[in-house]
């Protein structure tokens, strides 16, 4: 099946700056990639997510972009903020009947 | 705007007693997700259902744990008996389609 891994496991960056955290995955079929924000104590809440017809895909501060010939995927998070501190979760599907494949989850702390 | 439910939000039981959580999904969604989630072993899926019918609990304890849909209302997923090692917190999504997911807040569980 789909193994999705995701690095740092743990990054933290100063308010104000930039926060990039990749994942890869096995599966060339993969064609969905959303990723998903857990702040502490709710669950996690979808914030992004990209298919394989494009390449970036971009949110007010936040953009994911697509390799799919290397076969991995990134998260930007720029001018960073207190509230944006919580674990990421990215995933990676085939589609169709095939359920989401989830990393192990980033650790972002934002310092002020 | 339309959000998953879950009941308890909180449970503490002594080990061998049953515990049942329960799950409201998104009105006219009709794929249900249970995961759980540890430290060790981050966001683990049990079971999910499609239209009320089963279509996978591989990742499910079966001796223990039982999950079900008697509506296209609420979901349950239940342990009898319970064990410390049960100690996680559960958390049900559901979606249109296999890969769309919308977490509800989670069950913290606690067995002693």
């Amino acid at each position: 099946g789909e193994n999705v891994e995701q690095h740092p496991s743990t990054l933290s960056v100063q308010e104000g700056d930039s926060a990039v955290i990749k994942c890869t995955y096995s599966d060339s079929a993969s064609n969905y990639f959303p990723w998903y924000k857990q702040e502490l104590g709710k669950g996690p809440q979808l914030i992004i997510d990209i298919r394989s017809n494009v390449g970036e895909k971009k949110d007010q501060r936040i953009a994911v972009t697509l390799n799919k010939t290397a076969k991995h995927f990134s998260l930007h998070i720029t001018e960073t903020q207190p509230e944006d501190s919580a674990v990421y979760f990215c995933a990676a599907s085939k589609g169709g009947n095939n359920r989401l494949a989830f990393g192990k989850g980033n650790q972002v702390v934002v310092i002020p | 705007d339309a959000r998953v439910t879950q009941t308890p939000r909180h449970k503490v039981t002594e080990m061998g007693q049953e515990v049942t959580m329960r799950c409201q999904p998104i009105l006219g969604h009709n794929t249900v997700f249970w995961y759980r989630q540890t430290m060790m072993q981050g966001l683990e899926l049990l079971a999910y259902f499609r239209n009320r019918a089963p279509l996978d609990d591989s990742g499910m304890p079966k001796d223990r744990f039982s999950a079900e849909m008697p509506d296209a209302t609420l979901a349950t997923l239940k342990i009898q008996p319970s064990e410390p090692r049960d100690s996680a917190v559960y958390f049900c999504a559901s979606g249109r389609f296999i890969d769309e997911q919308y977490f509800g807040p989670g069950t913290r569980l606690t067995v002693t």
